[in-house]
């Protein structure tokens, strides 16, 4: 079975301009979770998505979007760019399940602002 | 979702076992201890998790105190794949939503 996808894996925008990533979840997974990772707040928690509708959101501002596509596919845009949007984004599927919360994380795209 | 805390770092030699230990004084009883790691530029992994019983896979094994309060990760063969950053995490399950904290540095050396 495929793993998770996203694309691109690198990127490279100014500041200013808008971005949108793309995540692809292992087939059969309906939920898609979104973080954010830089090296000095770690990995913080965007977003997720779940049967097309946000049910969980992090501590960003509201630059930070998401959306998710009724085949479950997800993407994640940022407008007007900041230098400190510069990082590792990672996205991550899983199966519903109560108590069970296995996440399979993608590869990332690493995000340089400049 | 219960604070945990980890040494920053630690070492072991190929083909010992690694101890991972793993401090949640404030854990609840609806909560889990789950263990993921990162090697380096790689998305996270997800290795155990457990509530209250010693778990093993074929990663891994968990052993969690009486208490719960605290819990080990043992990767009972290290090898040098195995340096990457380790992860515990407590959390009910009942959303998607991790909260990753530092982590744990595990160096194998040859």
């Amino acid at each position: 079975k495929a793993g998770v996808t996203q694309t691109p894996r690198y990127l490279i925008k100014t500041r200013g301009q808008q971005v949108t990533l793309s995540c692809s979840p292992i087939s059969g997974h309906r939920s898609v979770s979104w973080y954010q990772q830089t090296p000095g707040q770690g990995l913080q928690f965007l977003f997720e998505y779940f049967s097309e509708t946000q049910r969980n959101k992090g501590n960003f501002p509201g630059r930070f979007s998401g959306r998710q596509f009724s085949n479950s596919r997800s993407e994640m845009n940022v407008s007007t760019l900041e230098l400190g949007d510069s990082a590792l984004y990672l996205c991550a599927s899983s199966l519903e399940g109560t108590g069970y919360h296995e996440q399979f994380f993608g590869p990332g795209t690493r995000l340089t602002v400049l | 979702d219960a604070k945990t805390t980890q040494p920053p770092s630690m070492d072991c030699a190929e083909g010992r076992a690694a101890n991972l230990p793993c401090n949640h004084s404030t854990i609840s009883g609806n909560e889990y201890v789950y263990w993921y790691r990162q090697i380096h530029s790689q998305g996270p992994q997800y290795i155990i998790h457990g509530l209250k019983n010693n778990e093993t896979n074929e990663m891994a094994s968990l052993i969690i105190t009486e208490d719960r309060k605290s819990s080990t990760l043992i990767l009972p063969h290290a090898t040098l794949r195995d340096t990457a950053v380790y992860y515990c995490i407590a959390t009910t399950g009942a959303n998607s939503k991790l909260t990753f904290g530092k982590g744990i540095t595990l160096s194998v050396r040859p």
